[in-house]
């Protein structure tokens, strides 16, 4: 069972630059998640999705991060305009089947904004 | 407001002496708990959970000690391996809710050979 994939693996702009995250979840699995993880410290939820609906995006800057989920398979995640303090490993990760709790992370993203 | 808790923000122990990593929790609603491992530049992989209506959990190596009343939750590897030299987050979930998981700050374990 192949995991879950994100593209690209490291990526610097400049501030006030846009960026964006691709996640393949692993298939089958409904559930999407993005976290971002500053350095030092575990990663913090920003967007849920179950299918292609948003369940939590209660910790998503909304005035400059958006993440879409369109047909309940692969999702992005956009950063427009960058800071300096987004800065971070931007994690997807998935679970699927009913009763199974545990989250399957990909590799993430190195995002460094300069 | 930190609602998981890892105040140990390393930890360095001898290959075949058992490892203790703790993590507290302030949330009473939280349900389930989970244990993940990350390797540098590798996201972080499930390693073991344990439901509230448990106290303990065990899987080969790797146990996970859940004390309700204290809000805490501790890992112990035994016997430790090189191999687990890694940073672990413990994690908390609220089931009942959206099932998102809370993360504490993680802890680095070294495993010195």
């Amino acid at each position: 069972e192949a995991g879950v994939a994100q593209s690209p693996r490291y990526k610097i702009i400049e501030k006030r630059q846009s960026v964006a995250f691709w996640c393949n979840p692993i298939s089958g699995h409904a559930t999407l998640y993005w976290y971002q993880q500053i350095l030092g410290q575990g990663p913090k939820l920003l967007i849920q999705f179950q299918n292609n609906g948003v369940v939590d995006d209660s910790q998503l800057p909304k005035d400059r991060f958006s993440a879409e989920r369109l047909k309940g398979v692969d999702s992005t995640l956009k950063i427009q305009p960058a800071k300096l303090e987004d800065s971070a490993v931007y994690l997807c990760a998935s679970t699927g089947t009913s009763g199974v709790h545990e989250q399957y992370f990909g590799p993430g993203t190195r995002l460094t904004v300069t | 407001d930190q609602q998981v808790k890892q105040n140990s923000p390393s930890l360095s122990v001898q290959e075949g002496r058992i490892s203790i990593l703790n993590c507290d929790y302030t949330n009473s609603m939280f349900d389930y708990f989970l244990w993940y491992k990350k390797y540098p530049a590798e996201g972080p992989t499930f390693l073991i959970s344990i439901s509230s209506i448990k106290d303990k959990n065990e899987d080969g190596r790797f146990t996970v000690f859940l004390n309700k009343s204290a809000k805490h939750l501790s890992l112990h590897i035994v016997p430790s391996q090189p191999g687990d030299s890694a940073v672990y987050f413990c994690a908390a979930s609220e089931l009942s809710n959206t099932g998102k998981l809370i993360f504490g700050q993680g802890t680095t374990l070294q495993v010195k050979p």
